[in-house]
Order: C-alpha cells, then structure tokens, then sequence
C-alpha cells in the first residue's frame, strides 16, 4: 500500500495568500483527520471525517481554516488568507474503525507563510 | 477526559543498551495506547498498540510495551537500541467511551550514540 499521500510536500507563500493541503488516505479506511505540529502547541487534531462527512471540527482554529472531503479518496485543507502564525507542519491521516482505530499518518505538509 | 504525560525529553543511551521511553495515562474508562515514531521531516509511524489481553506487547523494529493498570504506564522499550532508534516518540491514549480521538505526550527525544 503507498501509505497516506500528501501534497505539497513544502509549501513557501506571503500572508494573505490561500494556500491549499491536500491528503489521499491509504484505500478502504473511513476515517481520516487533520493534525498541525508546532514546537510550541505539539500535535491538534484540526478536524475529523468520518465516511467523508466531517464529525468534528472543534480544533479548526478560526474561520479562515476550512477543511473538504468530497469522495473518500481525497480531502483538503484550505487557509484563506494565510498568516505568519499558521505555519507550521500539517499531517493528514486516516484510519479504519474497526480494533484499535490506529491513525496512519502521512509525510505532512511543511507550511510557512512570510 | 483522557491525558498522556511522557516524563522525559529527552533519553539517552548508547548502542546495544536497553532503551525505555516512559509514558504514563490518564483516562475515565478502559485505555487504548498506542506508540509513534517520528523521524526528522516524516510523519508518525505506528509502532504498537495496547487494547486488551496480554500486558506485554510487541511491535515493529524489536520495540515492546508493558501496559501496567495499577501504576496507569506504557511504557517503550527495547533490549538492544541501535543508532537507527534515533527519533522523536510519541505515546497516545484513546479512552474506550470515545471512538477517534487521541490525545499525544510531547515527546521524547531518543539520541542513541554509537
């Protein structure tokens, strides 16, 4: 199995810009989630999907994050305008609900906005 | 409410002696912990998970974990570290009444020298 997907890998824009993250889960799970990793805050879970449909988003951090997941192949994170204090790494990952629930995580996504 | 608190920043051993990572719970019901791994600009690996049965457990590249109910550990060892161990490690709890959300430990930083 090719594991999560993640593109881009790094992404360099100016604040005000919109920048789009985009995650395939690995084939046949029904969960995925969206995560940032900062030095200062760790790993938060963004947002939660759940057979596509979004089950919580209490960790989206304010109006300008939205976050997609039209078809069960492929979900997106979208920051509209971007600000300097939105950089950090962004990881997609996905799970089947089925025993443990174990995430399987992606190569993230390395934002920083100038 | 459910927390993870991983005592350590920072381990260091040298190559071919035990490594422990430690980890310790805190959950309202039964507890799902799992281990990560994280090598520099890649995402979490999974490497094991506790969710009932046999308190030792056994997962990928030689690591185990020992879930202790009493002392409310999980902790990470290896008898034999290699300079390849060297990483970042995560412990994760998930409480049995809620079905997708981990919450993470900071972090410990393993450095193991040759």
């Amino acid at each position: 199995d090719a594991g999560v997907i993640q593109s881009p890998r790094h992404e360099v824009t100016e604040m005000g810009q919109e920048v789009t993250l985009r995650c395939k889960p690995i084939s046949g799970h029904n969960s995925l989630f969206w995560y940032r990793q900062t030095m200062m805050r760790g790993l938060e879970l963004l947002i939660y999907f759940n057979n596509n449909v979004p089950i919580d988003d209490s960790g989206m951090p304010e109006d300008r994050f939205s976050a997609k997941m039209p078809n069960a192949s492929f979900s997106t994170l979208k920051i509209q305008p971007s600000e300097p204090r939105d950089s950090a790494v962004y990881f997609c990952a996905s799970s089947l609900r089925t025993g443990g629930y174990e995430q399987y995580f992606g190569p993230g996504t390395r934002l920083t906005v100038t | 409410a459910q927390s993870v608190a991983q005592p350590e920043d920072q381990v260091n051993v040298a190559e071919g002696n035990p490594l422990t990572v430690k980890c310790t719970y805190s959950v309202s019901g039964n507890p799902y912990l799992f281990w990560y791994v994280q090598y520099p600009n890649r995402g979490l690996q999974f490497l094991l998970k506790y969710i009932t049965g046999d308190n030792l457990v056994k997962g990928s590249y030689g690591f185990e974990a020992e879930f202790n109910k009493s002392q409310t550990s999980f902790h990470l060892k290896k008898p034999s570290a290699l300079v390849s161990d060297s990483a970042l490690y995560f412990c994760a709890v998930r409480d049995s009444s809620n079905d997708y959300k981990l919450s993470f430990g900071a972090g410990t930083t393993v450095t193991v020298r040759a």
